[in-house]
């Protein structure tokens, strides 16, 4: 979906290393999440916030911080990243009102990372 | 915690026939469910939402039951095509938390 963009689309990088994954959204919405998806896993959450001031721990959060900029993005940091957090990120974003059909998430098309 | 089971067992279906997608989840029932779509490489895609106080809802060549009974939903996409082939997820909703719980997933394959 285009409307929710992500950068870089692929990333290869060192154990030890420092990145970060950036997410944008032009849909106008309050809520963004960060997921990582592993081989018969599926989608596990690792951060997520419903508005700039809040900003809350998935059930994975070890190892990652996050930054909520503006309205429109989110930002996911590896501090120090270790081979395990070799997976496929994904940002999504929803509307900010509860109930059914607004809290339907927009993904964006992933970042494929590969810890060295 | 709670938990949700998908198919783990890939799906291989032939055209035209329909295809059933199950998602079953523990303790207490969600106050919502939805279904996506995932192609490889690509993030999912929301399909159908259907609510606890729901027991079908239909969209095109596709039906989604919930049954809390059971604590199930069935995913149906009938007269079925290989464009079809993709992984279907699910996700509930609960009260409290604001958060979708996803399934790890089920891999459709539609031949021609």
């Amino acid at each position: 979906d285009a409307d929710v963009t992500q950068t870089p689309r692929n990333r290869i990088t060192k154990t030890g290393k420092r990145i970060m994954l950036e997410c944008s959204q032009t849909k106008g919405h309050d809520r963004m999440y960060w997921y990582r998806q592993d081989p018969g896993l599926g989608l596990r959450l690792i951060y997520y916030s419903f508005d700039v001031k809040d900003i809350n721990k998935g059930e994975i959060s070890d190892g990652y911080s996050v930054s909520r900029q503006a309205q429109a993005k989110f930002s996911l940091s590896l501090e120090s990243a270790i081979p395990n957090q070799t997976a496929l990120y994904f940002c999504a974003t929803s509307e900010g009102k509860s109930g059914g059909i607004k809290e339907t998430q927009y993904f964006g098309p992933g970042t494929r990372l590969l810890v060295l | 915690s709670q938990k949700i089971e998908q198919n783990s067992e890939a799906l291989n279906i032939q055209e035209g026939k329909t295809a059933t997608l199950t998602c079953n989840y523990t303790n207490y029932s969600p106050a919502y469910l939805q279904w996506y779509r995932q192609d490889p490489g690509r993030g999912p895609v929301f399909l159908l939402l259907i609510r606890e106080n729901e027991k079908e809802k239909r969209k095109e060549r596709l039906k989604v039951t919930f049954d809390t009974t059971l604590k199930q939903s069935l995913f149906h996409i009938t007269a079925s095509q290989p464009a079809d082939s993709a992984t279907y997820l699910c996700a509930l909703r609960y009260n409290q938390g604001g958060k979708l719980i996803f399934g790890q997933g089920t891999e459709l394959s539609v031949k021609p």
